[in-house]
């Protein structure tokens, strides 16, 4: 079956280390995206990807950064420059961005903690 | 620009009882709007979506939502509550990308 696998399920990290949660997706969906979920908050955008090679910045993109090399992987950095990393980190596939009819497929997410 | 907002950040019914959950958005063309379902630790999965075929949408597990233009909504409802319908709800709207409200959770008491 097609779908979105987030790993690890659980990642805890020490202070001042980057760490990098991964994102595969073997839809054939061009459009990729990473949220951040914190209570109470919703889903914050944090950088997306509409094609191999291309990423942009969402709403919430400092102390992270993205690749995608590939069309099935979109992995996410959290960096040491950001302050307050603990969350539960979501990835998402669309068919094609700007596309809005479609939905996203979500991922099983990951829950970063700081230690 | 496009956005949704979920009232009651906290809804809690009997086992049996009508399920709401209320939704508005904004959008300035026909939006396309989603509501997904959260388990705990677990991502979003979708209940059911509004595409303009038909205003009144039936989703899995029994739930329903309707979009009322004139009021700019599209509440999620559910007949009857069964215990595990306890999860978190989003609303979302898209028109280009996609718009999430800040979520309503469900809790159902026996």
């Amino acid at each position: 079956d097609g779908g979105i696998t987030q790993s690890p399920k659980y990642l805890f990290r020490k202070e001042g280390q980057n760490v990098t949660l991964s994102c595969e997706q073997n839809l054939n969906h061009d459009a990729m995206y990473w949220y951040r979920q914190d209570p109470g908050q919703g889903l914050r955008l944090i950088y997306y990807s509409q094609i191999v090679n291309d990423f942009q910045k969402g709403d919430i993109a400092e102390g992270y950064s993205v690749s995608r090399e590939k069309k099935e992987s979109f992995p996410l950095t959290v960096t040491s420059a950001q302050k307050n990393p603990t969350a539960f980190y979501l990835c998402a596939s669309s068919i094609s961005a700007g596309q809005g009819i479609y939905g996203y497929t979500f991922g099983s997410g990951t829950r970063l903690t700081v230690v | 620009a496009q956005s949704v907002t979920q009232l009651g950040s906290h809804v809690s019914v009997s086992e049996g009882a009508l399920v709401l959950l209320r939704c508005n958005y904004s959008s300035s063309v026909p939006p396309y709007l989603f509501w997904y379902v959260q388990y705990p630790n677990q991502g979003l999965q979708l209940l059911l979506k509004y595409t303009s075929a038909a205003t009144l949408v039936k989703g899995i597990n029994g739930f329903e939502a309707e979009f009322k233009k004139s009021e700019t909504s599209f509440h999620l409802t559910k007949p009857s509550a069964h215990m595990s319908d306890a999860a978190e709800y989003f609303c979302a709207v898209s028109e280009s990308d996609m718009r999430f409200g800040a979520g309503t959770r469900l809790t159902v008491k026996p």
